[in-house]
């Protein structure tokens, strides 16, 4: 079975600096990787999906994630976090034939004046 | 495009009673749907897989006659707390499949979530 591991429970950034959240997976072959975010009280939205392919993708509101199979991570990163990006972000990894997705434990962004 | 709406938003009820949660896929047609439940601080918890026309699959542990769950219409997942209890006080959270194949089929799109406050 597949695993997903966000390291971080709880990050905080400065208003406009770089954001990095890390994402390491286990899984035997290579898995489809998602980031989510959430604000509070509200559902999950998706940030960005790796399915294959160029090993960095570029998600919405500026994030983007690059894919190293090497060390099993899916990082997240934005280069200059803005105070709106404050919330809950959570690594998925999904496996082919539709099986169902595991979520990490979440990361808390907050973000500092 | 791929909304999922979930009603109501946030419900109170009395200890003993049902409460019954609505997710709706608005522009698909979502052949599978998932239940969570997620505690303050913590991470989804799923609950149940909810396919269209047969019984939802519980996951290990989550009582199937407490949490009822039906999928009459490719665009409809109702979950039913019955006789709940303050125990079941939790924030409640559907999604659904947007891609019936392929790599698209593991991509999800979520309600806005139900918090339900027991008594």
């Amino acid at each position: 079975a597949q695993s997903v591991t966000q390291p971080d429970i709880h990050i905080t950034v400065s208003e406009g600096a770089s954001l990095e959240l890390r994402c390491n997976y286990s899984y035997g072959a290579t898995p489809y990787l998602f980031w989510y975010v959430q604000s509070p009280g509200q559902g999950l939205q998706l940030l960005l999906k790796y399915f294959s392919g160029d090993t960095l993708v570029q998600g919405i509101k500026g994030f983007e994630a690059e894919f190293k199979r090497s060390q099993s991570s899916f990082n997240l990163r934005k280069p200059s976090v803005h105070w709106s990006d404050a919330a809950e972000y959570f690594c998925a990894v999904g496996v082919p034939l539709g099986g169902k997705s595991t979520f990490g434990d979440g990361t808390t962004l907050t973000v500092k004046p | 495009g791929a909304v999922v709406s979930q009603h109501p938003s946030w419900v109170i009820c009395k200890s003993g009673t049902s409460v019954k949660i609505e997710c709706r896929s608005l522009d698909f047609q979502a052949t599978t749907m998932f239940w969570y439940r997620q505690f303050p601080k913590q991470s989804l918890m799923l609950m149940a897989t909810s396919n269209e026309g047969s019984k939802a699959t519980y996951e290990q542990g989550v009582e199937k006659d407490k949490f009822l769950i039906n999928h009459a219409s490719l665009t409809l997942s109702t979950l039913t707390v019955t006789s709940a209890h303050p125990e079941d006080s939790s924030f409640y959270i559907c999604s659904a499949r947007v891609g019936t194949s392929g790599p698209g089929a593991n991509v999800l799109t979520f309600g806005a979530g139900s918090r339900l406050t027991v008594l």
